[in-house]
């Protein structure tokens, strides 16, 4: 079947623009996660979304990050005021039920640069 | 809290065996492990879960010691297949359900 999948693949923009990036999960899947990967680093935990729950926003690293998730299907991630320590791959997964007890899927990411 | 990994890079012949620790300084019911190529999505290995409870690949071994708060990834007879990043992620008691921390990562090459 289909894996997660995201797009755009490449987003190039300039400072101070905002930005959407998508995700499409693995159909049935309840929980979405985002993450951040900066080159090097490992993965920065974002934002969860389990069913009907109250996203946990926990890891969004400033209120220019917001995320939604319509019809507990596909999730777009926003940054408003990109600044260029935004840049950075960004990886969305999704999981049967509670990601600390199942396997996640990744999508193959976003990569963000701002110039 | 983020888990610490160790060591952070490991360089093997194929054939040769390797072990990745992941530590946590909270208490932990669960650990995955993933590994990510260059430029490709992480993929999943194992989750190992308080209790005893394992899942992932039957050719994958790991161990989690609840009460020292550890994980380690053990990588045998080796394959230039296995070179890759491999990350520990750790859902705590203090954090959110269904959250996961990842540490920073193990950069394995194997070598012919």
């Amino acid at each position: 079947g289909a894996g997660v999948s995201q797009s755009p693949s490449n987003k190039v923009t300039e400072k101070g623009k905002d930005v959407e990036l998508r995700c499409d999960p693995i159909s049935g899947h309840t929980a979405l996660y985002w993450y951040r990967q900066s080159l090097g680093q490992g993965l920065e935990f974002l934002i969860y979304f389990q069913g009907n729950s109250a996203p946990d926003k926990s890891g969004l690293p400033s209120d220019r990050f917001s995320a939604e998730r319509t019809g507990g299907s596909v999730s777009t991630l926003t940054i408003q005021r990109t600044q260029q320590e935004d840049s950075a791959v960004y990886l969305c997964a999704s999981s049967h039920g509670s990601g600390s007890y199942n396997e996640q899927f990744f999508g193959p990411g976003t990569r963000l640069t701002v110039l | 809290q983020q888990p610490v990994q160790s060591p952070q890079a490991v360089i093997l012949r194929e054939g040769e065996d390797a072990v990745i620790n992941c530590s946590s300084s909270k208490a932990l019911y669960s650990v995955h492990w993933y590994r990510q190529k260059h430029g490709e999505a992480p993929v999943f290995l194992m989750i190992l879960l308080k209790g005893g409870e394992q899942k992932g690949h039957e050719k994958i071994s790991a161990s989690f010691n609840e009460k020292k708060q550890q994980s380690s990834l053990y990588l045998t007879a080796s394959q230039l297949s296995y070179s890759g990043t491999y990350f520990c992620g750790t859902g705590d008691y203090g954090g959110s359900q269904g959250n996961l921390i990842f540490g920073k990562g193990t950069k394995l090459s194997v070598k012919p």
